[in-house]
């Protein structure tokens, strides 16, 4: 089984540019989250979607940072400009929906952004 | 909003220690447990996770966790760890009613000297 696939693995980009990072989640997958790891930190959920709807994105910095998944499918997480303290990794995760038994979320590799 | 407390920043252990991470959150409905572990270079990977039922959970590689309630606690254990175990450890709550919401820990690095 495929996995989490997520690109860039890494980005170093200037402060107030803009960087997008991809993520394909596993195939027939309805959950698909978007964390954000600080170094020395757990990851912070940003944003969760089910199918193509936000089922929560209480923690995403709207002003700057935006995400999508149009065809309840793959989807892209934006920052836009970004900041210093955006240096992170951005870890895309899917899990399916079950009934009874809770499903795992299984974890990308990880997009490394740096911004300088 | 739920939060989850892991005490242990950074655990150096020997080869063929026990192996204890505590792991404490704050939400007083029904949760949905996990463990994840990260090993170095690699994605996250589930270790193990409580549903119901049983609170002594048992996971891959010789892991296990207890889930106790009254403490609001679910504690990694391993019996004898290897240095293969050299890893970051997260644990991670799911709460019912909060949807399909996975908070995380701050993590716990762990080095075990061979």
């Amino acid at each position: 089984e495929a996995g989490v696939a997520q690109s860039p693995r890494y980005k170093i980009i200037e402060k107030r540019q803009s960087v997008a990072f991809w993520c394909n989640p596993i195939s027939g997958h309805a959950t698909l989250y978007w964390y954000q790891q600080i170094l020395g930190q757990g990851p912070k959920l940003l944003i969760q979607f089910q199918n193509n709807g936000v089922v929560d994105d209480s923690q995403l910095p709207k002003d700057r940072f935006s995400a999508e998944r149009l065809k309840g499918v793959d989807s892209t997480l934006k920052i836009q400009p970004a900041k210093l303290e955006d240096s992170a990794v951005y870890l895309c995760a899917s899990s399916f929906l079950a009934r009874g038994e809770v499903p795992e979320a299984f974890f990308g590799q990880g997009t490394r952004l740096t911004v300088v | 909003a739920q939060s989850v407390s892991q005490h242990n920043h950074h655990v150096i252990l020997s080869e063929a220690a026990s192996l204890e991470l505590g792991c404490n959150y704050s939400y007083g409905g029904t949760v949905n447990l996990f463990w994840y572990v990260q090993y170095p270079g690699q994605h996250l990977q589930l270790l193990l996770k409580y549903f119901s039922g049983d609170p002594l959970v048992k996971g891959i590689k010789g892991f296990e966790a207890e889930f106790i309630k009254s403490k609001f606690s679910f504690n990694l254990r391993k019996p004898s760890v290897q240095w293969s175990d050299t890893a970051e450890y997260f644990c991670a709550v799911k709460a019912n009613n909060a949807g399909n919401m996975l908070t995380f820990g701050g993590g716990t690095r762990l080095m075990v000297k061979p």
